[in-house]
């Protein structure tokens, strides 16, 4: 199956510090990946949609220029949290549908961050 | 009043038991729907999509009513194994999915 990989894995960071995320797709290419946030016992909140070659479109609250995407090519977009603080500690997840597979999500494992 | 609506639990059964979730959705221009399994800290992983006569893989049925807006998820025989957090997904348009806070299933001997 489709498989999305995510790097780091975890990452523990001061703050004021900016951190890069980065969600590939390994075997197949994504002009779409979305971006998620989850808090504990929270459900996955869309932060934004990353658009290959063009700006990613954010969810209303979510700060553009806090949480900056990239999606440079058809395999990989980058998310980074700029001066991150300790209320950026989550769980962040990307996800990517796999063209001609309907419209179902392939997940990447998750990065989790925590701010000090 | 939120997009996707699912009672969080936890829903505790013991095994053998048959157990089912419901989940509502606001958006009525809703497009497909599915049922994700997430175990604690791990990323979500597709159970089954959901489709409007209903389906079912091994002891899972999943069930769509369009004129009520919600879709549910049946778990018969239920194992130790099903323990997890089950996510209700609705895309709304462009394929944008949207989450349920999720229902917490926890199956015990």
């Amino acid at each position: 199956g489709a498989v999305v990989s995510q790097h780091p894995s975890w990452v523990i960071c001061k703050s004021g510090t900016s951190v890069k995320i980065e969600c590939r797709s390994l075997d197949f290419q994504a002009t779409t990946m979305f971006w998620y946030r989850q808090f504990p016992k929270q459900s996955l909140m869309l932060m934004a949609t990353s658009n290959e070659g063009s700006k990613a479109t954010y969810e209303q609250g979510v700060e553009k220029d806090k949480f900056l995407i990239n999606h440079a090519s058809l395999t990989l977009s980058t998310l980074t949290v700029t001066s991150a603080h300790p209320e950026d500690s989550s769980f962040y997840i990307c996800s990517a549908p796999p063209p001609l597979q309907g419209d179902e999500q392939f997940f990447g494992p998750g990065t989790r961050l925590t701010v000090l | 009043r939120k997009e996707v609506e699912q009672d969080p639990g936890p829903f505790n059964v013991p095994e053998g038991a048959t157990v089912a979730f419901n989940c509502t959705y606001s958006n009525s221009a809703s497009q497909s729907f599915f049922w994700y399994r997430q175990d604690c800290r791990k990323e979500p992983k597709l159970l089954m999509s959901v489709y409007s006569s209903g389906n079912e893989d091994g002891r899972f049925t999943a069930q769509l009513n369009r004129a009520s807006q919600y879709i549910s998820l049946l778990i018969r025989d239920s194992k130790l194994s099903d323990s997890a957090t089950y996510l209700c997904v609705v895309n709304r348009g462009s394929y944008i999915p949207t989450f349920g806070r999720g229902t917490s299933l926890i199956v015990h001997p």
